[in-house]
């Protein structure tokens, strides 16, 4: 079975610089989807980025960018820039479609930036 | 807009009752899912749907049920055979594509007094 960790339950990170957040998983499968998804304070869940495993360049959204190394089974995601709107719950989520569409998400990281 | 909402957002719920959660879409998907919430310990799946008419259990299906009986809606049933139902309970859903993303709903407080 498929397993998603994230290590790292709470970090913070001063506001305009960088902070990383760590993902592994655990899969036998060689095409599948990752994703980070931010939940801030209103709980709202929203996608910040998408990787496709059979793609060898690493995805980027403005200020969000992820290190996926297949090999170490590894999708960190990297914020730049940071700002205190980026203060939230980030989850690390994998998919595979087995004739159904099931995500696994990890435990989460909470990150504060701070002022 | 098209999106997902879920009603009531906060719900309280005496022991031995059961209470249903609202979840409708209008963004045409086909999968819907119910998660379940607690803290320390992410997203956990209970119920989800491919097709009308047809679901499947996730990981912690006991103490809940579901009906889907029209594309747009997906209402999660918390039965007094759920232990412990205080958490918080996020609905989603999934168009079949390229994309694969979860749109995710604003989610619903359920408290057992």
């Amino acid at each position: 079975a498929q397993t998603v960790t994230q290590s790292q339950p709470e970090m913070s990170v001063q506001e305009a610089e960088t902070v990383t957040l760590s993902c592994t998983y655990d899969t036998s499968e060689n095409n599948y989807y990752l994703f980070w998804y931010k939940q801030p304070p209103s709980r709202q869940m929203i996608l910040v980025i998408r990787q496709e495993a059979y793609k060898q360049q690493n995805a980027t959204e403005n200020r969000f960018s992820v290190n996926f190394q297949k090999a170490a089974k590894s999708f960190s995601l990297k914020i730049s820039d940071s700002q205190l709107g980026d203060t939230a719950m980030y989850f690390c989520a994998f998919m595979k479609f087995t004739g159904t569409y099931k995500y696994i998400f990890g435990t989460g990281t909470r990150l504060k930036v701070l002022a | 807009d098209g999106g997902i909402t879920q009603s009531p957002k906060y719900l309280f719920r005496k022991e031995g009752q059961n209470v249903t959660l609202s979840c409708e879409q209008n963004l045409n998907h086909d999968a819907m899912y119910w998660y379940r919430q607690d803290p320390g310990q992410g997203l956990r799946l209970i119920y989800y749907s491919q097709i009308v008419n047809d679901f499947q259990k996730g990981d912690i299906a006991e103490g809940y049920s579901v009906s889907r009986e029209k594309k747009e809606s997906f209402p999660l049933t918390v039965t007094s055979a759920q232990k412990n139902p205080t958490a918080f309970y996020l609905c989603a859903s999934t168009l079949a594509s390229s994309h694969n993303e979860q749109f995710f709903g604003p989610g619903t407080r359920l408290t057992v007094l």
